[in-house]
């Protein structure tokens, strides 16, 4: 079945740091691809996705590319501030099911 | 818009009581998902539907029963509640129709549920 495996977390960072968060995926067929982001006592907002192999999603200066030979779809931003802690999900989809990576807290120290 | 609304936001069930945790949302999305979060877990599927009438179990049904009376609501109940069934709930929905396959899910605020 479909899987999505992610680093282990958590992250901490000092701000305007670099920041990568690795996601790997199993899947059959071509799947979308999506992250997703959940800030302290909320649910989980769309960051952004990919549909298709090479496009690169970008959204609030993180971005990520749908890599379909490495099976990849990491997470980065050049520089983080302290509003980006929180907790990062990547996600795939394949036909009518979402499936989820584990999640990585994200904490950035000013 | 409202979005996709859940209620209650908390909840402190005893072992063995019943409850249902509600989810409506006002996009007119066909599909709609319950998902619970666990620490080191991610999200995991519990049931989701396709559409008024149609439902189908996720990863992780047992212990939960779902119906989908309106294209609207999307309940989620739990008939005997147990310590495991501790977590937080999450409601989702997204349009589902060909064409649109791309669409991305919308999520409720959650329902921190403490069976005790």
């Amino acid at each position: 079945g479909d899987s999505v495996t992610q680093m282990e977390g958590p992250v901490t960072l000092s701000e305007e740091a670099f920041l990568t968060i690795n996601c790997t995926y199993t899947a059959t067929g071509y799947p979308s691809l999506f992250w997703y982001v959940q800030y302290p006592g909320e649910g989980l907002q769309l960051l952004l996705k990919a549909t298709k192999a090479d496009d690169k999603g970008s959204n609030k200066g993180f971005e990520a590319t749908y890599r379909k030979e490495t099976t990849s779809f990491h997470l980065e931003k050049g520089s983080v501030q302290v509003s980006d802690s929180a907790v990062y999900f990547c996600a795939l989809r394949s036909g009518s099911r979402l499936t989820f990576g584990e999640g990585t807290q994200l904490t950035v120290n000013p | 818009n409202a979005g996709v609304t859940q209620t209650p936001k908390f909840q402190v069930l005893k072992t063995g009581q019943s409850m249902t945790l509600q989810c409506a949302q006002d996009m007119n999305h066909e599909y709609m998902s319950w998902y619970r979060q666990d620490p080191g877990m991610g999200l995991r599927l519990i049931h989701y539907s396709v559409g008024a009438g149609i439902t189908d179990q996720g990863e992780v049904p047992n212990g939960y029963n779902v119906s989908r009376s309106t294209t609207e609501d999307f309940p989620l109940r739990l008939l005997s509640a147990a310590p495991s069934q501790t977590s937080v709930y999450f409601c989702a929905s997204r349009h589902d129709q060909k064409g649109l396959q791309r669409t991305e899910a919308f999520f409720g605020q959650g329902t921190r549920l403490t069976v005790v």
